[in-house]
């Protein structure tokens, strides 16, 4: 059974970059055809995909995050990573990583998620 | 990319039918079958229960439901039980090659 499980701090001061590492167990990230996700969901909000990753690298990411969202991915670890940089309160969220299918452009696999908060 | 339009509440009693549409563009609901519906209930993490319109993953009742018309979207739940409340979010691909969702719709079981 594959599960996903968000590790990284919980509170991230303002201007400072949001590191979040996804690792996946009960299977190998780089032996198959799947994508991997990062998606957020502010406090009573609803969820903002924030960009996926094959595991050879290639990345996509939402327009309205591509300057300061980057994604990579180690294979030797099993886990990939987000990395947000020049923080804001805005970006205080539950930061979900997710198993993207290809051939049906769906998020079917999800982890718990874990709490980022922008602040001081 | 502009979030898809969900109704924010929607409600029925148990044994019930309900329906929850999903709005979106030619860019995205229109313009392909990837409409995918997760729910989520507070404190836990979103679940897929609907994929390409109207595929339901090994596991989800069948008393959920997807269907498209144009660019609207629906999931209906029959036999509404007190389990269903939660919240639902619809999701599609777009042209863009990224992918946007609904607003959220918070389902109440009276």
């Amino acid at each position: 059974q594959l599960q996903l499980q968000e590790s990284g701090p919980g509170l991230v001061k303002p201007s400072e970059t949001l590191s979040l590492t996804c690792t996946v167990s009960g299977g190998s990230i780089s032996r198959s055809s799947y994508y991997w996700a990062w998606i957020r969901q502010p406090p009573g909000k609803g969820l903002e995909w924030i960009g996926n990753i094959y595991y050879s690298g290639s990345t996509y990411y939402n327009p309205s995050l591509k300057s300061r969202v980057t994604m990579s991915v180690d294979t030797s670890k099993n886990h990939f990573s987000l990395k947000l940089n020049s923080v804001i309160a805005a970006d205080t969220a539950a930061y979900y990583c997710a198993r993207r299918v290809p051939s049906t452009a769906t998020f079917d696999i999800w982890g718990q998620g874990t709490v980022v908060t922008v602040s001081s | 990319q502009s979030a898809l339009t969900q109704p924010a509440s929607v409600s029925g009693s148990p044994g019930q039918s309900i329906t929850i549409s999903c709005t979106g563009t030619s860019s995205d609901v229109g313009g392909y079958n990837y409409v995918s519906w997760y729910q989520q209930h507070p404190g836990k993490a979103p679940k897929l229960m609907i994929y390409g319109v109207t595929n339901r993953p090994s596991g989800v009742s069948n008393r959920f439901s997807g269907s498209k018309s144009g660019n609207t979207a629906s999931l209906t739940i029959s036999g509404l039980q007190a389990e269903d409340e939660a919240d639902y979010y619809c999701s599609s691909y777009t042209s863009g090659s990224t992918w946007v969702f609904g607003g959220g719709t918070k389902l109440t079981v009276l």
